[in-house]
């Protein structure tokens, strides 16, 4: 069965400053997607990213980034220049199918806020 | 139009009421979902649509019924809910059930049973 973890619950992070936050998975299928999601306060989820298991190199949007290693099976989102409106909840989410059917799994979730 | 919408965005009902909430998407995705989710908690998944016929039910009670009249609507018709169905309602569409492409996401129905 696929899992999806995210370890860190809380983060913060000064405006302008790095953050990483981590998602690693376990599944064996080959073929895969996985996402990133944004959740701010104002609920609404937002695809931030997403990146395809076939393909080697690391989706990059904006100021966000991915580093997937696929052997490790680990998926972490890059943030540079932190904002005051990156703070929001944050999802790592998997999607496989398998004979004919999928599973689309989020998880946990990191909350991170920016801090001025 | 990139956008889901959903209605209304608040909703207080109490556990006798019958009340509808509703979903609308243009962007001809034809795959549409229904995620509840608890505060501080990832969505989870209720109900798929994939070309307008429920694909997914993932053992959902009886006391919340989908129905999806055409290809852009998707309605959630509650009815005897109890006061642990309150929760953020998501709706969210993509191109075509498991596509790769990722959801859209509405901004949800705040829904509180009292």
């Amino acid at each position: 069965a696929q899992t999806v973890t995210q370890s860190q619950p809380e983060m913060s992070v000064q405006e302008a400053e790095t953050v990483t936050l981590s998602c690693t998975y376990d599944t064996s299928e080959s073929n895969y997607y996985l996402f990133w999601y944004k959740q701010p306060p104002s609920r609404q989820m937002i695809l931030v990213i997403r990146q395809e298991a076939y393909k080697q190199q690391n989706a990059t949007e904006n100021r966000f980034s991915v580093n997937f290693q696929k052997a490790a099976k680990s998926f972490s989102l890059k943030i540079s220049d932190s904002q005051l409106g990156d703070t929001a909840m944050y999802f790592c989410a998997f999607m496989a199918t398998t004979s004919g059917t999928y599973k689309y799994i989020f998880g946990t979730g990191t909350r991170l806020k920016v801090l001025a | 139009d990139t956008e889901v919408t959903q209605t209304p965005k608040h909703l207080v009902m109490g556990m006798t009421n019958k009340k509808s909430l509703k979903c609308e998407q243009h962007m001809g995705h034809r795959a549409m979902y229904w995620y509840k989710q608890k505060a501080k908690k990832p969505p989870e998944l209720m109900f798929v649509y994939s070309y307008e016929k429920l694909s997914i039910n993932e053992s959902v009670p009886s006391r919340f019924s989908p129905e999806c009249p055409n290809s852009s609507l998707l309605n959630l018709h509650l009815h005897a809910l109890q006061p642990e169905d309150s929760a953020l309602y998501l709706c969210a569409s993509s191109s075509y059930e498991g596509g790769p492409y990722g959801y859209t996401f509405g901004s949800g129905t705040r829904l509180t049973v009292v």
